[in-house]
């Protein structure tokens, strides 16, 4: 049981915009950034955007996130082929003094 | 380029040691603070463990603590996690990875190496 939920599976078409929801609570999420992670299959995981939209190197902008209260969102516009991945949100939690992960959601682009 | 390698993963019974190390390259390891995460085959991330630069500030996920313990060798540009007491429920890729500003932000991360606890 992850202590930040996510909806196991998300999907979309090529082109569309699909959202991916991460939900916490006042010890995580309502007081700390937070970062979502992909994970394209059999790789490891790849810091993708983090607090006010900020992305490494070589993220396109089609991947921006928000946040309100305890709960936080990644959207993807201009789907393509190539972001069907597991994608995670993450947040330090203040009452387990360390980062937490959400469960996962597997994105399929149909 | 930033790089980090882990090894020392492998096959261990219930209740033995491991050891595992990250070796990193590319950028001022002193620098930074490191994390410890682990994914179980099939399922999500976990958090297991961090360390600041200066090793001053570690923190345990309550599923490892009083059994694993991190460490690093600045000398050596290395981190370590010494796997103790080990259980089914570890059987996991551990990756290693830096971290960026908040201990929740990992900009980069090792290939992973398994640990497969079974006897």
């Amino acid at each position: 049981q992850s202590v930040l939920t996510q909806p196991p599976s998300a999907s979309g078409t090529p082109g569309q915009r699909v959202t991916i929801s991460c939900s916490g609570s006042n010890s995580n999420i309502g007081s700390n950034t937070v970062n979502w992670y992909q994970q394209l299959p059999g790789t490891a995981p790849k810091l993708l955007i983090y607090t006010s939209n900020q992305r490494p190197s070589g993220v396109p902008d089609r991947f921006s996130e928000s946040r309100s209260g305890t709960s936080a969102s990644l959207a993807i516009s201009g789907l393509q082929s190539e972001d069907e991945a597991d994608y995670y949100c993450a947040a330090w939690d203040d009452s387990l003094n360390g980062p937490v992960f959400g469960g996962g959601t597997k994105l399929t682009v149909l | 380029e930033v790089q980090l390698v882990e090894s020392g993963g492998g096959l261990v019974q219930p209740g033995g040691s491991l050891r595992l190390s990250c070796a990193a390259s590319g950028f001022t390891f002193s620098s930074f603070s490191m994390n410890w995460v682990r994914q179980a085959p099939g399922k999500g991330l976990e958090w297991v463990s961090y360390i600041s630069s200066s090793s001053r500030t570690i923190y345990y996920a309550n599923s490892v603590k009083g059994r694993f313990t991190i460490s690093r060798d600045n000398a050596k540009n290395s981190l370590y996690l010494q796997m103790n007491s080990l259980r089914g429920e570890d059987t996991a890729v551990y990756y290693c990875a830096r971290v960026l500003n908040s201990a929740a932000r990992n900009d980069y991360w090792g290939q992973g190496t398994l640990v497969t606890v079974s006897s």
